[in-house]
């Protein structure tokens, strides 16, 4: 099974700076079609998981620019520009290279 | 526009069953792959199981065996059937639409699992 490794757990931001969270696998996400299926989920306070970003960077329909993917291998990063208040809520990495498809265990941002 | 809404939850004794549904609408349920996700309270997500658009499917160790994922495409619903069910599978079930590799892009509010004597 592969096992995602979220840093940080919690992510204490000012409202117009910048975020980080860094998604590690243990093995390598490389598909053998050559593709890499990791993607971004935010899920808001009380609120079911919504997609942000698929296959490391492509962001889904109507999420903001302000959410960028990146990455390759192992070590992957979701980065909000500017912070807003919007975006407070856990944020999962997750991946579909292999079954069972396994999710990291979540980054808490919150406003400073 | 794209929905899916799950029901059938509800408070079970352990080792009783209960069957989810999960109606979909603005897409056809045979051309995209379909996918249940939990979370526990307090907890992170957790993958459950799986169904291809061709009807293969897939189950997470901890489920397998005991639930079984399937679809009606005449009523466009998915299901989920959970027997044997046990304390720690008391979750919210979510369904999302998605085999994965595009993600899970459309998911509904949920239903709540409650497995206690």
């Amino acid at each position: 099974e592969i096992v995602l490794t979220q840093t940080p757990l919690s992510s204490p931001v000012t409202l117009g700076q910048p975020a980080s969270i860094s998604c590690r696998s243990n093995e390598s996400l490389v598909h053998s079609d050559g593709k890499t299926f990791l993607s971004w989920l935010q899920q808001r306070p009380g609120q079911p998981p919504r997609l942000l970003i698929y296959k490391v960077s492509t962001r889904f329909s109507g999420v903001s620019d302000r959410f960028s993917g990146s990455g390759a291998g192992t070590d992957f990063t979701l980065k909000i520009s500017r912070v807003e208040a919007d975006d407070v809520g856990v944020y999962y990495c997750m991946q579909a290279t292999q079954f069972p498809r396994t999710f990291g265990q979540g980054t808490k941002v919150e406003i400073k | 526009e794209v929905q899916v809404l799950e029901s059938g939850g509800g408070l079970v004794q352990p080792g009783e069953s209960l069957r989810l549904s999960c109606a979909a609408s603005g897409f056809a349920l045979n051309t995209y792959g379909m996918t249940w996700v939990r979370q526990a309270p307090g907890k992170g997500l957790d993958w459950v199981s799986t169904v291809s658009s061709t009807g293969e499917t897939f189950y997470a160790d901890s489920v397998k065996g005991r639930f079984t994922i399937s679809r009606d495409i005449s009523k466009n619903t998915l299901f989920l059937q959970l027997n044997s069910l046990r304390v720690e599978d008391t979750a919210i079930y979510y369904c999302a639409r998605g085999y994965g590799t595009d993600s899970f892009d459309y998911w509904g509010q949920g239903t709540l699992v409650t497995v206690s004597s």
